[in-house]
């Protein structure tokens, strides 16, 4: 399995409050993803990285950022958490663009 | 605009029978497309990943085969087992120029029965 440790695994928080989650892969591959999933929609694209401080948006990028400083780390936030943002999130890497990705056991999220 | 569909959207089958899966999409400009499974409440586990240029690709019982003029993938699973019970979801990589977004289907979720 590749080595990516997504932390918190599980998260239970209140609207207005800041979230951080934590991707940290092993495999010194030059991306990684973060995604979220929900029913219904599949996987959706959040933000993804390809290098140390190189990011860019995805398809559902309002109300998250992310930071790459290092690149074995990869942290999404969620500066206001809002009702809407209650999922599932993964964060995922690949060694080139196009590459076979591998995932993260997920962090679920839930915002009351 | 590519769409990935997975139909069924769940299937149940009894232990030992030979099953595909099927993943259809609609613009054949495809880089490439890669298979996963997810067991409930876990992270997605690559299987197959093939190229546009390949026609199948085989793992242990598994073999995903590839016809873009179709827009079709299969994903072929020979002696189910109830451990193959899981998710599986397709993943097609568009080919354009330098922007080749993923694009994902719901998936099937799949019951093998002992």
């Amino acid at each position: 399995d590749a080595g990516i440790t997504q932390s918190p695994r599980h998260k239970v928080t209140e609207t207005g409050t800041p979230v951080t989650l934590r991707c940290h892969q092993t495999e010194n591959h030059r991306y990684m993803y973060w995604y979220r999933q929900d029913p219904g929609h599949g996987l959706r694209l959040i933000h993804y990285s390809y290098g140390v401080k190189d990011t860019d948006k995805g398809e559902v990028s309002d109300g998250y950022s992310v930071s790459r400083s290092k690149t074995e780390d990869f942290l999404l936030t969620l500066e206001s958490a809002t009702s809407s943002q209650t999922s599932v999130y993964f964060c995922a890497i690949s060694e080139g663009v196009n590459g076979e990705l591998f995932f993260g056991e997920g962090s679920r999220l839930t915002v009351l | 605009k590519q769409e990935v569909t997975q139909i069924p959207a769940a299937l149940s089958v009894p232990e030992g029978e030979n099953l595909v899966l099927n993943c259809s999409f609609t613009d054949s400009a495809i880089y490439n497309l890669q298979w996963f499974r997810q067991d409930p409440g876990k992270g997605l586990t690559s299987l197959l990943l093939i190229q546009s240029s390949q026609r199948e690709q085989t793992s242990g019982r598994l073999n995903a085969s590839l016809d873009k003029s179709s827009g079709r993938s299969t994903l072929y699973i020979a002696a189910s087992q109830p451990g193959d019970s899981a998710t599986y979801l397709c993943a097609v990589r568009l080919d354009a120029g330098n922007n080749r977004k993923l694009i994902w289907g719901l998936g099937t979720s799949l019951a093998v029965n002992p």
